[in-house]
């Protein structure tokens, strides 16, 4: 079945800097690639995704870039603040009405003020 | 507006004792339900599915089991707890697309 490797584990930078977390999927078949972030003692929010057919998605501080031969995602988050601090989890399905989500292990982002 | 709500927050059991958790779904028809289990540390397994009333998919098996009794109640129970079923349980919906999850059950089985 799908297997995500997410990497880094954990990342730590000053307010202001630019992080990029990684994602890796095994199934090519996965066509949806939805991403959350776990603020502590919040639930999970969605933040960003992205479908197969697509290359590049931004949405304000946060650029989502896929590559489908590789198998590859990678999220960008610039000007990082305080408030950025969270577990950020990507995730693979095989399309929008597949019912199996899987998901990273997770990025531990802290920012330091 | 949609509203996700677990019960309980928290829960602290003894192995071998009986569990059901709770979720409900108000604002929405027929979503698709997940039941989720996140360890320490963060990982987060799928656990169950739901497309339909009474209708339930296992993902992984870790003695736990689940129904669906009304569009917009899921259950999560056991007969009986392992130690291994402490951490937190995440209730989740969607349409297709985004899931939305609830805050969750913390289990801490002793």
């Amino acid at each position: 079945g799908e297997q995500v490797e997410q990497l880094p584990s954990s990342l730590i930078v000053q307010e202001g800097a630019s992080v990029l977390i990684n994602c890796s999927y095994t199934d090519s078949a996965s066509v949806y690639f939805p991403w959350y972030k776990q603020e502590p003692g919040k639930r999970l929010q969605f933040i960003i995704d992205i479908r197969s057919n697509m290359e590049r998605k931004q949405n304000q501080r946060l650029t989502l870039l896929f590559d489908k031969k590789t198998k590859h995602l990678s999220l960008h988050i610039t000007a990082t603040q305080p408030g950025d601090s969270a577990i950020y989890f990507c995730s693979a399905s095989l399309n929008t009405g597949n019912y199996k989500y899987v998901f990273g292990a997770g990025t531990r982002l802290k920012v330091i003020a | 507006a949609q509203t996700i709500h677990q019960w309980p927050v928290a829960e602290i059991k003894a192995v071998g004792s009986p569990l059901s958790l709770g979720c409900t779904i108000k604002g929405k028809s027929s979503p698709n339900l997940y039941w989720y289990w996140q360890a320490t540390g963060g990982t987060l397994q799928q656990l169950f599915y739901s497309i339909t009333v009474g209708q339930v998919e296992s993902v992984v098996q870790l003695n736990l089991s689940a129904s669906r009794p009304k569009d917009d109640q899921f259950i999560l129970s056991t007969e009986k707890l392992l130690l291994s079923h402490s951490g937190f349980y995440l209730c989740a919906w969607s349409l297709g697309g985004e899931v939305f999850f609830g805050k969750g059950t913390r289990l801490t089985v002793v």
